[in-house]
């Protein structure tokens, strides 16, 4: 059974950089079958696809926040993480990390692409303080 | 962006009774080489994470009850719960994939029981 448990602080303060890991377990990160990927969910909110690493370290990030985010991966512990930087209040959400498919199509747009979120952690509340 | 809005944004509907849920995309998230529709939705109850529900747009994730069902196709999707049960009460988001590597959520649609 795959799990994924995000871990890091609660509290940053502002203009700091959040950081947080995603360790999962009941499964290799190392797989050719998935990408890993960091959402977010401000309080009372939707959901914002932050971005996602494959084991190669290969990565893609949401426009909107690829100037402050990082991701890495370290598949010898079966984790990845995520650095957003110069935080303020409005990034105070819940994060998630969750397994994204990477599936393979001849016909699709692209031959090899990301598609939807099939298991997803149980998310952490982190906020940001002034 | 592919903006997804969904509709109604609230909606009460009686135990064993059928909801119906729309989510609308700004462009096509259909291939036409594959015939595919890049759409994905997913249950979210209170205090949980998302799970998801249908890929593809129609296609039952693993584990899901046969009561949930997604149509639709371009534009234009529906999720159908055939028989709401109380365990059924949640926020439900669609989610577009079709703009690789980029995806983006609708605001979400809130189920209760009337």
């Amino acid at each position: 059974q795959l799990q994924l448990q995000e871990s890091g602080p609660g509290l940053v303060k502002s203009p700091e950089t959040l950081s947080l890991t995603c360790t999962v377990s009941g499964g290799s990160i190392n797989s050719t079958s998935y990408y890993w990927g960091w959402l977010r969910q401000p309080p009372g909110k939707g959901l914002e696809w932050i971005g996602s690493i494959f084991r190669t370290g290969d990565t893609y990030y949401n426009p909107s926040l690829k100037s402050r985010v990082t991701m890495s991966v370290d598949t010898s512990k079966n984790q990845f993480s995520l650095r957003l930087s110069s935080v303020t209040a409005a990034d105070t959400a819940v994060f998630y990390c969750a397994r994204q498919i990477y599936y393979y199509d001849s016909r699709g747009p692209i031959p090899r692409a990301l598609a939807y979120f099939e298991s997803w952690g149980q998310g952490i509340l982190v906020t940001v303080s002034s | 962006d592919i903006v997804m809005t969904q509709s109604p944004d609230s909606l009460a509907v009686s135990l064993g009774e059928r909801a119906t849920l729309n989510c609308k995309s700004s462009q096509t998230v259909l291939y036409s080489s594959n015939r595919k529709n890049y759409l994905a939705w997913y249950q979210q109850k209170p205090g949980q994470p998302p799970k998801l529900l249908i890929y593809w747009a129609s296609t039952r994730a693993s584990g899901v009850p046969d009561r949930f069902s997604g149509s639709g196709s371009g534009t234009d999707f529906t999720l159908t719960i055939s028989s709401l049960q109380a365990e059924d009460v949640a926020v439900y988001y669609c989610q577009q994939y079709y703009s690789n590597p980029s995806n983006t959520f609708g605001q979400g649609t809130k189920l209760e029981i009337k």
